[in-house]
């Protein structure tokens, strides 16, 4: 079992441009929740999907979007980024029937210059 | 708003002590609560998870209390040593739900 993937593994972007980030969750999980953590911070929740729909989101603007594949792997898209973007961002996946520890990825840091 | 606070400040203790580390929370009832380990550069693992109904948890060295009056959770570790290492991540659940809110960690370290 492979566990949560994720890719690239680093990324550096400039200001306004647009980022897509990948993830492949753990076998039998269907639910991918995505977050952002900033260095020295915990984990920010920033949207979770499931059956290919988002189903939650936490208090970040629409620059952030996602999209989930029938085999449950997920994107995240950043548009406009900006400075403050900069951070790692790890994916999380879980099974919606069963226990709620959720299983993360080595993250992707991206940089904006 | 919900709110959950964990000691920012580094806990440096002797190996084979036990290490203690704290999570209150406002403004938040949640039915259960998560614990992390975090190495540098890596993603959160899972621990342990306790709910509203259960006071203790434990697992090998690791003990989890939660005291839903004092809005609380208690995070040990026993016989620490220095593998132990780690920055603890307490996470309830966000807004009920299967995401997490996570308080900004406490950074352990634990000297041979």
């Amino acid at each position: 079992d492979a566990g949560v993937t994720q890719s690239p593994t680093h990324l550096i972007k400039t200001r306004g441009q647009q980022v897509t980030l990948r993830c492949s969750p753990k076998s039998g999980h269907d639910t991918v929740s995505w977050y952002q953590q900033a260095l020295g911070q915990g984990p920010q929740f920033i949207f979770q999907y499931y059956e290919e729909e988002e189903r939650q989101r936490g208090n970040f603007p629409d620059r952030f979007s996602g999209h989930q594949f029938p085999n449950y792997s997920s994107e995240l898209n950043v548009n406009a980024l900006l400075l403050g973007d900069s951070a790692l961002y790890l994916c999380a996946s879980s099974a919606l029937a069963g226990a709620n520890e959720q299983f993360f990825g080595p993250g992707t840091r991206l940089t904006v210059l | 708003s919900q709110k959950i606070e964990q000691n920012s400040e580094a806990l440096n203790i002797q190996e084979g002590k036990t290490a203690t580390l704290t999570c209150n929370y406002t403004n938040y009832s949640p039915a259960y609560l998560q614990w992390y380990r975090q190495d540098p550069g890596r993603g959160p693992v899972f621990l342990l998870l306790i709910r509203e109904n259960e006071k203790e948890k434990r697992k090998e060295r690791l003990k989890v209390t939660f005291d839903t009056t004092l809005k609380q959770s208690l995070f040990h570790i026993t016989a620490s040593q220095p593998a132990d290492s780690a920055t603890y991540l307490c996470a309830p659940p966000h807004t009920g739900r299967r995401a997490l809110t996570f308080g900004s960690g406490t950074r352990l370290q634990v000297q041979p």
